[in-house]
């Protein structure tokens, strides 16, 4: 069966420190991955989705970046971060060809 | 852009109460709704995809409509228990790229 990873599940980093959050997958092969930021009183926002190594589509401009080194490894990453960049961060996985997406644990970030 | 709304933002009810909530979406060029069930501390997790208009899907005291010519669904929860307490996400798909998620409903059952 599949099985999805992120790490850390909780981080405090102060303003202008980087950020690598990391996420695998287990299980599958080829998924489209995704990283998803959920803001205090906000909703599920899209942030970067990969339908393969080395391929990132960037939904919304920011100061933060994704990279898909291996096929079921994606990283999230800043190199400053920002007050906002606070909030709730999953990582999902699909099938090709497949909307049903299954998230992971998550990893609660608190930006100070 | 898709706007996919939800309503109420919030909602806290009684155990044993019946309660339901809607998610609205475009209704031109559908091709599937989702919804999610995501519990504190949990991730999200999947509880129907609805693809045809007039669907009804269930799934023991939960169940949902789908009405795609008007573009909406609706949640239903027969005899609400507390650990029916999520938030509710409903999310739009138009056959390609990604979901477009509701912001939600916040479902609270006092015991």
């Amino acid at each position: 069966s599949q099985t999805i990873h992120q790490w850390p599940a909780t981080l405090v980093q102060p303003v202008g420190s980087p950020l690598s959050l990391e996420c695998t997958v287990e299980g599958t092969s080829n998924p489209n991955l995704y990283w998803y930021r959920q803001a205090a009183g906000r909703g599920l926002q899209l942030l970067f989705y990969s339908v393969g190594i080395g391929q990132i589509s960037s939904e919304v401009p920011q100061n933060l970046s994704a990279s898909r080194p291996q096929d079921r490894q994606f990283i999230l990453s800043s190199k400053k971060l920002l007050l906002s960049d606070s909030g709730f961060y999953l990582c999902a996985w699909s099938a090709q060809n497949q909307e049903t997406q299954y998230f992971g644990p998550g990893t609660r970030l608190l930006v100070l | 852009i898709l706007n996919v709304e939800q309503s109420p933002q919030s909602l806290h009810v009684q155990e044993g109460d019946s309660t339901n909530f809607t998610c609205s979406f475009p209704s031109s060029n559908f091709y599937a709704l989702h919804w999610y069930r995501w519990e504190t501390a949990k991730s999200p997790e999947a509880l129907f995809v609805m693809t045809l208009n007039g669907d009804e899907k269930k799934k023991g005291r939960i169940s949902a409509t789908l009405n795609t010519k008007e573009g909406y669904s609706y949640l239903y929860i027969k005899g609400s228990q507390p650990e029916d307490s999520a938030t509710y996400l409903c999310a739009f798909w138009l056959g390609y790229s990604t979901l477009t998620f509701g912001k939600g409903t916040m479902l609270l059952v006092s015991p």
